[in-house]
């Protein structure tokens, strides 16, 4: 079945940097990529819509600037978290699917970030 | 180690009656459970949680959700089906205790289809 392949899993890093997290379809290609985000305690909320060869949907209050998505080929979409802080530390998470088939998520990456 | 289990890949109703989504999970924790849908091309919606509160949960559009801790189960029920129920669900536990951060585990998800 369809796979969506998520890196890092975890990743620690020191405030001021910035971290890239990989999304990945395995077996099929995605025109369209989402990704997502799990404050502690609270429940998913999505960031971005991640749309192949153009310029990603940001849900409101998200900064763009802040949160960089590149979608440049039909199986990988990037969120790159830019001068990471603190605040940032949080579990993203990326979903894919198939034309028209069920979606499928990512693993998940924890960011801490010190 | 955590794991979820939606019981049915596609359910079929008719708009007016009862649904019914069964989510089964195993977990080490207190888990907490969720319940979200997608609507064609748009992103995940929560629908309910449950943190260990009330073991009967309301959330939105009508859904509701049980988590019953002797039959590991967590299943969705709405009374009333509307075509604009038609979508996919997703039930999710959390790994972590408490439900703080860290890992989802998603269900394979249950694509409910509405008839007229």
């Amino acid at each position: 079945g369809a796979v969506v392949s998520q890196h890092p899993s975890r990743v620690i890093c020191k405030s001021g940097t910035s971290v890239k997290i990989e999304c990945r379809s395995l077996d099929f290609q995605a025109t369209t990529m989402f990704w997502y985000r799990q404050f502690p305690k609270q429940s998913l909320m999505l960031m971005a819509t991640s749309n192949e060869g153009s310029k990603a949907t940001y849900e409101q209050g998200v900064e763009k600037d802040k949160f960089l998505i590149n979608h440049a080929s039909l199986t990988l979409s990037t969120l790159t978290v830019t001068s990471a802080h603190p605040e940032d530390s949080s579990f993203y998470i990326c979903s894919a699917r198939p034309d028209n088939e069920k979606l499928f998520f990512g693993s998940g990456t924890q960011l801490s970030v010190l | 180690a955590q794991s979820v289990t939606q019981l049915d890949s596609h359910v079929s109703v008719s708009e007016g009656t009862p649904v019914l989504l069964r989510c089964n999970y195993s977990s080490s924790y207190s888990p907490s459970l969720f319940w979200y849908v997608q609507h064609p091309n748009k992103g995940l919606q929560l629908l309910l949680k449950y943190t260990s509160a009330a073991t009967l949960v309301k959330g939105i559009n009508g859904f509701e959700a049980e988590f019953k801790k002797s039959e590991t189960s967590f299943h969705l029920t709405k009374p009333s089906a509307h075509m604009s129920d038609a979508a996919e669900y997703f039930c999710v536990v959390s790994d972590s205790p408490g439900g703080s951060q860290g890992n989802l585990i998603f269900g394979k998800g249950t694509k409910l289809s509405v008839k007229p």
